[in-house]
């Protein structure tokens, strides 16, 4: 069964400053990956997502995600980020091949952004 | 163009009573699937549905959790006799069909048991 790994629970930076969210998902093949954000007590909303094609994929807000095969990973970045930005961060991967399925998600990311 | 409707937003229910969630997914989607995020946690499929389909139950509780999605209305989310446990957020997502695929959430309803 496939899985995702978030291994930071809570990250800290500075307005204005670089951001990388780490992901790994253990699948047999190639899976569809996502990142969602929720802010609190809202509901999840889909940053970015990757199907096939271009490894370096662009989202809403600025950000963008790497799939890196060999790793198994799907990191997220922004270059800057703002104080909206605060929010918890979701990696979910999608088994292909098999039609409309579930997701499964990570346990999540909570990013703190300090002035 | 709405968004996933879910209703109600917040259900607050004695324990041993009946909580009811409903979800209206997206226009045009017909694939409609429920998970549920506990306090501190990432979310956890529960089942997914086509029109007046089941097509994986997996995740779902094996007692007091049902799930329908009706050729009309939308898709309804019954746990009976609510237990403590069950506080969580609930949140329903759907999809259009087809390959690739991703999934569309909606607000979520938060349950309290009491």
């Amino acid at each position: 069964a496939q899985s995702v790994t978030q291994p930071d629970i809570h990250i800290t930076v500075s307005e204005g400053a670089s951001l990388e969210l780490r992901c790994n998902y253990s699948y047999g093949a190639t899976p569809y990956l996502f990142w969602y954000v929720q802010s609190p007590g809202q509901g999840l909303q889909l940053l970015l997502k990757y199907f096939s094609g271009d490894t370096l994929v662009q989202g809403i807000k600025g950000f963008e995600a790497e799939f890196k095969r060999s790793q198994s990973s799907f990191n997220l970045r922004k270059p800057s980020v703002h104080w909206s930005d605060a929010a918890e961060y979701f990696c979910a991967v999608g088994r292909t091949n098999f039609g409309n399925e579930k997701l499964t998600f990570g346990t999540g990311t909570r990013l703190t952004i300090i002035p | 163009n709405a968004g996933v409707m879910q209703n109600p937003r917040h259900l607050v229910r004695r324990r041993g009573q009946e909580a009811r969630l409903r979800c209206s997914p997206m226009k045009g989607h017909s694939h409609v699937y429920w998970y549920r995020q506990l306090p501190e946690e990432g979310l956890k499929f529960m089942v997914y549905l086509q029109k007046e389909n089941i097509i994986d139950e997996s995740g779902m509780p094996k007692e007091r959790f049902s799930a329908e999605f009706p050729k009309e209305g939308p898709s309804i989310l019954r746990i009976q006799q609510v237990v403590r446990g069950d506080s969580a957020a609930y949140f329903c997502a759907s999809s259009a069909g087809g390959l690739p695929y991703e999934q569309y959430f909606g607000p979520g309803t938060r349950l309290t048991v009491t």
